[in-house]
């Protein structure tokens, strides 16, 4: 069955950077869209960006420009959400989706597991 | 950008009552990109409905989502224990994603 599963939770001190990882499984990586979606404790979800894992294309949303970077690497099927100069505001689950339909507008399935980020001096 | 208001932000009924749960969009779109998705504590976030009225697989016939212009509709029938939990409206159809701010619904 289709899985993605990410890597284990991060603490950071405020200012590093953080790579979370989302492995995929049972199916094919360069068929669908990887997004990135962060949700802070007690709070709501927010979308941050996708990456296309066929041409490596990528789409940020505006608040997190010049501070994420979403990578993949094909051979391992692996999906990468990089976050920089880190603010204890960035304290949250980090969560990997599959979008659906072979393009970015698809309807999120599955998500990962979540990878909780704790930003703290 | 379309912003999505979800309402009430929370719900609490009894076992086997029926749920409405609303998110407005505050611009009309003519496709349907709308999703919804069911998260308990602790957990990802779960598809139950894309395309505003299509129910996800093995989501069971309880589950139902509407629309009528702006507005969108889930309604859970014959509410069990096992739905509580907060929902999330979530439009995919253009950039930014955007998310309502989610309802908890609380079973008594």
């Amino acid at each position: 069955q289709v899985q993605l599963v990410q890597s284990g939770a991060e603490v950071k001190k405020p200012g590093a950077s953080v790579k979370v990882s989302c492995r995929t499984s049972g199916y094919t990586f360069t068929d669908y869209y990887i997004h990135w979606v962060r949700q802070a404790p007690g709070q709501g979800l927010e979308w941050m960006g996708w990456i296309n894992p066929n041409s490596g294309g990528t789409m940020y949303a505006l608040r997190f420009q010049g501070r994420v970077t979403m990578t993949r690497d094909t051979s391992i099927s692996t999906a990468y959400m990089d976050l920089r100069r880190l603010r204890s505001d960035d304290t949250a689950v980090y969560y990997c989706a599959r979008a659906w339909g072979g393009t970015s507008r698809g309807w999120f399935d599955p998500w990962g597991q979540g990878t909780l980020v704790t930003v703290s001096s | 950008e379309i912003m999505l208001t979800q309402s009430p932000d929370t719900l609490s009924l009894s076992p086997g009552e029926r749920a409405t749960l609303s998110c407005r969009a505050s611009q009309s779109d003519s496709s349907s990109y709308l999703a919804w998705y069911q998260q308990k504590p602790g957990q990802a976030p779960r598809l139950l409905i894309y395309g505003a009225s299509s129910r996800a697989t093995g989501i069971p016939d309880r589950f139902s989502g509407s629309t009528s212009g702006t507005d969108f509709t889930l309604t859970i029938s014959r509410l069990e224990p096992e739905d509580s939990a907060v929902y999330y409206c979530h439009h995919y159809g253009t950039s930014p994603r955007t998310f309502g701010q989610g309802t908890k619904l609380e079973i008594k």
